[in-house]
């Protein structure tokens, strides 16, 4: 198992340059979110699918779009860059939890990006 | 709305035992969740309490008291591995969001 992967790695991007920062996973988990990192902060959850073809805005959506039409990938969009979106970029994704406590969420590598 | 109190740095030697608090106020709740994050890396999952009480795996314990919307990670005999950034998370709105704190920082010296 791959587990959670993210391309690309590094990215730098002029200000309105538009581009798709992609997730993946094999694990067939349900649930996928975004967030974002900014230097010595915590993550803030941009959005997020409970599945495929459901998706939802978390605390900071604007600038951002996404879209689920796998189990496997949940792409983020920028539409239209800004420096305040420089950031790390993690994905991560989980399995349902219906009835049980465990509730571990699996980060990809991230994607750290720097807008000009 | 949501929001998370943690100490933003914790300094302890080699072999000793540190807490690290984290308090919360949410308008849903569902769990407590604790992540670890090296620099550069990404966050990795430590423990999870739905429920009151004590979590124990291995050298790192979490604790939950949802009356006092309060919870911490006990972490014991201190490696210099164990540097790094420590994060609590709510897990709310029936299980399909989180909202993490903004982490505490742990040094551990020789």
């Amino acid at each position: 198992n791959a587990g959670v992967t993210q391309t690309p790695k590094f990215q730098v991007l002029k200000t309105g340059q538009s581009m798709t920062l992609q997730c993946a996973q094999d694990m067939n988990h349900e649930y996928m979110s975004w967030y974002r990192q900014d230097p010595g902060m915590g993550l803030r959850l941009i959005h997020y699918s409970v599945g495929a073809g459901i998706t939802d805005q978390g605390e900071v959506p604007n600038g951002y779009n996404v879209s689920r039409s796998t189990t496997e990938d949940f792409p983020l969009r920028l539409l239209s860059a800004a420096p305040s979106q420089t950031s790390v970029y993690f994905c991560a994704s989980r399995a349902r939890d219906v009835a049980g406590p465990y509730n571990e969420q699996f980060f990809g590598p991230g994607t750290r990006l720097t807008v000009l | 709305g949501q929001s998370l109190e943690q100490p933003s740095e914790v300094t302890a030697v080699e072999g000793a035992i540190v807490q690290i608090n984290c308090t919360y106020q949410t308008s849903g709740f569902y769990g407590l969740s604790w992540y670890q994050q090296h620099d550069g890396g990404a966050p990795t999952f430590l423990s999870y309490n739905a429920l009151d009480g004590l979590e124990e795996t291995g050298r790192f314990s979490s604790f939950l008291s949802r009356s006092d919307s309060y919870g911490y990670l006990l972490l014991q005999e201190l490696q210099m591995k164990d540097s790094a950034s420590y994060f609590c998370a709510v897990v709310g709105n029936y299980g399909q969001n989180f909202v993490f704190g903004p982490g505490t920082r742990l040094s551990v010296l020789p």
